[in-house]
């Protein structure tokens, strides 16, 4: 079976800070990790995702994640947050390429000026 | 890039009719599609995978008989709540697989019920 959880329903960030997104997951077998972006009353965009290899992944828009297995985490970072980054984020993991994801509860990312 | 298309975005309809919802897989072939409900800030909640071909397999919990799923050709799936109630509002939203690798979101549905 395979779980994530996201530390923080909401997290709120000054223009221009850091953004660090916290998920962590169980699986049972090597993970498939994601992470992806949902503006209001809009589907999901794929931010990034770590299947094999590099364990430090970068993604659109300044975004990057890193796959640490000895944490089982896969937390989110930016260094600079913007305005337009204000959105909801969430966590999925899946067992393999060719299984559902499933997904963690979302956080909230308000950026204030 | 692998892009779905999912209309309407947003429905308004009296409680006992029906409402569908399509999703369309623009420049490739979806043999497998996903229906999501998402309510007000939270998850995604899968309801149910639709194969092209075949009959819907539904998640535990999920009417079958309330949420019609077709899935007729490889470039479309449709959602119809059946005998809508207020309580059938919400977010839905369809997924799709490409690549073997990779899932992409329709826009989602906003039903309303009233």
């Amino acid at each position: 079976a395979q779980s994530v959880t996201q530390l923080g329903s909401h997290v709120s960030v000054s223009e221009g800070a850091l953004v660090l997104l916290r998920c962590n997951y169980s699986s049972s077998v090597p993970p498939y990790l994601f992470w992806y972006v949902q503006y209001p009353n809009q589907g999901l965009q794929l931010l990034l995702k770590y299947t094999t290899g590099a364990t430090l992944v970068k993604g659109i828009n300044g975004f990057e994640a890193e796959f640490k297995k000895s944490e089982t985490s896969f937390h989110l970072t930016k260094p600079s947050a913007h305005m337009s980054d204000a959105a909801e984020y969430f966590c999925a993991v899946s067992e393999g390429g060719s299984y559902i994801p499933t997904f963690g509860r979302g956080t909230s990312l308000i950026v204030h000026p | 890039g692998a892009v779905v298309s999912q209309h309407p975005s947003w429905v308004i309809c009296k409680s006992g009719t029906s409402v569908k919802i399509e999703c369309r897989s623009l420049d490739f072939q979806a043999t497998t599609m996903f229906w999501y409900r998402q309510f007000p800030k939270q998850s995604l909640m899968l309801m149910a995978t639709s194969n092209e071909g075949s009959k819907a397999t539904y998640e535990q919990g999920v009417e079958k008989d309330k949420f019609l799923i077709n899935h007729a050709s490889l470039t479309l799936s449709t959602l119809t709540v059946t005998s809508a109630h207020p309580e059938d509002s919400s977010f839905y939203i369809c997924s799709a697989r490409w690549q073997g690798e990779g899932y992409t979101f329709g826009s989602g549905t906003r039903l309303t019920v009233v």
